[in-house]
């Protein structure tokens, strides 16, 4: 499976917006692109998804380089709410819906 | 409406002692069935799958076991539990079973079990 970067953590206040960077440079011309979040003491929960065109739906927006070797997912406008640790993730859709999640990033927000 | 379940929720055991964790899925038929396991602080690696009844695969070695005696039905088991073992058990399962290529289904988690070895 190609691996993933993100930073181990971010911060930022409420009401801003957040970019949340992903490098991938060993992506697969098939690998699509996952975001996953867990809140504290939940299971993850899903985010968004891409495989070449920006992306977007009522929790996120996914930015997707021309290259596809990295991904931004970006919150318009964070809450207390959105502070969880957020993971991108690659996948083959040929075979299983198996993820494999790395540490992903941290992110507080600041009232 | 799809609902999964996992009990217990919480869970204290002595090394050495067996373990069985059960998970269960509602409102959906033949769906994929997947265990992870999250040590403290760290992050989610998957441990088992399974696209069918009596279908498991595993993705690393170790002190524990899986099985599905039903099609929505998922156990996690251990017959001798070591101190590694602690750590958050989360049960997801996935819509459409087996192959699928353009379209996704997103994994649906459930609420967890929270082992601690002693």
């Amino acid at each position: 499976d190609a691996k993933t970067t993100q930073p181990n953590s971010m911060e930022s206040n409420e009401e801003e917006p957040v970019h949340l960077p992903c490098n991938h440079s060993t992506i697969s011309g098939t690998d699509y692109i996952h975001w996953y979040r867990q809140l504290p003491s939940q299971g993850p929960e899903y985010v968004i998804h891409g495989l070449t065109s920006n992306v977007n739906n009522r929790m996120a927006s996914l930015a997707i380089a021309e290259d596809r070797k990295s991904s931004t997912l970006i919150l318009h406008r964070a809450t207390l709410r959105d502070a969880a640790v957020y993971y991108c993730i690659l996948r083959d859709p040929i075979g299983t819906d198996k993820l494999i999640f790395g540490t992903g990033t941290r992110l507080q927000v600041f009232p | 409406s799809q609902t999964i379940h996992q009990w217990p929720a919480t869970l204290v055991q002595p090394v050495g002692s067996p373990l069985s964790l059960e998970c269960t899925v509602e409102g959906t038929s033949n769906p994929n069935l997947y265990w992870y396991r999250q040590a403290a602080g760290r992050g989610l690696q998957l441990l088992f799958y399974s696209v069918g009844i009596g279908q498991i695969s595993s993705e690393v070695p170790q002190n524990l076991s899986a099985s599905r005696p039903q099609d929505r039905q998922f156990i996690l088991s251990s017959k001798k539990l070591l101190l590694s073992d602690s750590g958050f058990y989360l049960c997801a399962w996935s819509g459409l079973a087996g192959f699928s290529v353009s379209s996704y289904n997103e994994q649906f988690f459930g609420p967890g079990t929270r082992l601690t070895v002693l």
